[in-house]
């Protein structure tokens, strides 16, 4: 069993919907993570919390809202989002953002289609 | 600046056959950390292994291997007698003190390993 889970796997919306990405680690950490991966593009950090509070905010649009509402859990939630956001969205924990030489640990991804 | 840099962007191998993927990465800072993750089509990325910079030892783990070179600034990774399983994307990634845990990843070289 993996130590960070994300549902759904796959999703496929709309441009008009609106739809959440969950993420839960099981490994006792401190920070978490959303991750986009896009064809032929290097990860992008999108967001960071570290004990429950947002430390990162790479000038990701706003239509991408992320929310943490215990250490273990993430969500994030998707509103009016474009074909261009399709890609794979990765969840990832670690003990604390501010240790450099912590190991991250990713889950599954959710496979975003935006049609 | 951080860079990471992974000049093979696709490599192919017929089972059983020796591979190395290259990490080449570019820091001022001198205390960092190196790592190397597996992504199975499934999506997951699989973390391999961590180095930090004071550790110039080679490593290796079963029949995978890892050769950190400052002097040239690379940590490349070796897959001896490489299997099927093996294919997949691996990516090299470099975080530095300064930065906590914002990642810098490389673009990622696409092992497919042939029966």
């Amino acid at each position: 069993e993996t130590g960070v889970t994300q549902t759904p796997r796959h999703l496929v919306m709309g441009m008009t919907n609106k739809k959440s990405l969950k993420c839960e680690q099981h490994l006792g950490h401190n920070a978490m993570y959303w991750y986009k991966q896009s064809a032929k593009k290097p990860l992008e950090l999108m967001f960071v919390y570290n004990f429950k509070e947002q430390t990162e905010n790479n000038s990701v649009p706003s239509r991408f809202s992320p929310e943490c509402p215990n250490s273990s859990h993430l969500f994030l939630h998707l509103h009016t989002l474009q074909p261009e956001d399709s890609a794979l969205y990765l969840c990832a924990s670690s003990q604390d953002f501010t240790n450099s030489g912590n190991t991250i640990y990713f889950g599954e991804g959710s496979w975003l289609t935006v049609v | 600046a951080q860079k990471v840099t992974q000049a093979q962007t696709e490599i192919s191998v017929v089972e059983k056959e020796d591979v190395t993927l290259d990490c080449v990465y570019e820091t001022r800072d001198t205390t960092y950390y190196l790592f190397w993750y597996k992504q199975p089509p499934s999506g997951e990325l699989v973390f391999l292994i961590r180095r930090n910079s004071f550790d110039e030892q080679n490593e290796i783990s079963g029949r995978y291997s890892w050769n950190f070179q400052k002097s040239t600034s690379s940590f490349n990774f070796t897959i001896t007698a490489s299997q099927v399983v093996d294919s997949a994307v691996y990516f090299c990634a470099l975080s530095e003190a300064d930065y906590g845990q914002n990642f810098v990843f490389g673009p990622g070289t696409r092992l497919s390993v042939l029966p």
